[in-house]
């Protein structure tokens, strides 16, 4: 079974502080996914990268960064976490079929 | 751009009865569909997912349908029960790597 993992369930950190958020996976996939969901928005894409070291902007870039520097590892990056950006965060991989993880509630203060 | 609509939004149905959630996708230059399940606070669990060029999938009480030239996709869950209830998404990929999410059905099977 493909397994996709998120480095912590429930995060709170304060305006200002940078925030990563790593997501790792098993299935040697070379896409993988950011995007936040958020009520009645659904789910929106921050950023994907299809291979090491690649990276393309989603919908919503704004005020995130990305890195693979690994294949099995994307890493999401808030440089100076805003009220805003609370929300659940999902990473996913796939090759054919897009594999989730379960998720991070990131909580700004 | 493309857009992914499900409609309703909400649907409550008592235990047993046969239902069917909706999907619409405006652009037909898909490269697959694929339809989840959410349950509250948790990621997204794959339920099937349909290849361009096939029309159905079928896992147990589920069935997806694919008709890309009308942009419409439903899921048909048969004889329902309280564990059926959660959030069922569609997402449409295109021949790209993108995926495009719908908002949602919230589903509730009334005991």
């Amino acid at each position: 079974d493909v397994k996709v993992t998120q480095s912590s369930r429930y995060l709170v950190k304060r305006t200002g502080e940078k925030v990563f958020l790593e997501c790792v996976q098993d299935m040697d996939h070379e896409n993988m996914f950011w995007y936040r969901q958020d009520p009645g928005l659904g789910l929106r894409l921050i950023y994907f990268s299809y291979d090491v070291k690649m990276k393309e902007k989603g919908d919503i870039p704004e005020g995130y960064s990305v890195s693979r520097e690994k294949k099995e590892r994307f890493s999401l990056i808030l440089e100076s976490a805003s009220t805003n950006q609370t929300s659940m965060y999902l990473c996913a991989s796939s090759r054919v079929t897009q594999y989730f993880g379960p998720g991070t509630r990131l909580t700004v203060l | 751009k493309q857009e992914v609509t499900q409609i309703p939004a909400a649907l409550s149905v008592p235990e047993g009865e046969n239902l069917v959630l909706n999907c619409s996708f405006t652009d037909s230059a898909i490269y697959n569909l694929q339809w989840f399940r959410q349950d509250p606070g948790k990621g997204l669990t794959s339920l099937l997912l349909i290849q361009s060029s096939q029309r159905e999938q079928t896992s147990g009480r589920l069935n997806a349908s694919l008709d890309k030239s009308s942009g419409r996709s439903t899921l048909y869950i048969a004889a329902s029960q309280p564990g059926d209830s959660a959030t069922y998404l569609c997402a449409v990929k295109d021949t790209g790597n993108q995926f495009y999410f719908g908002t949602g059905t919230s589903l509730t099977v009334i005991p």
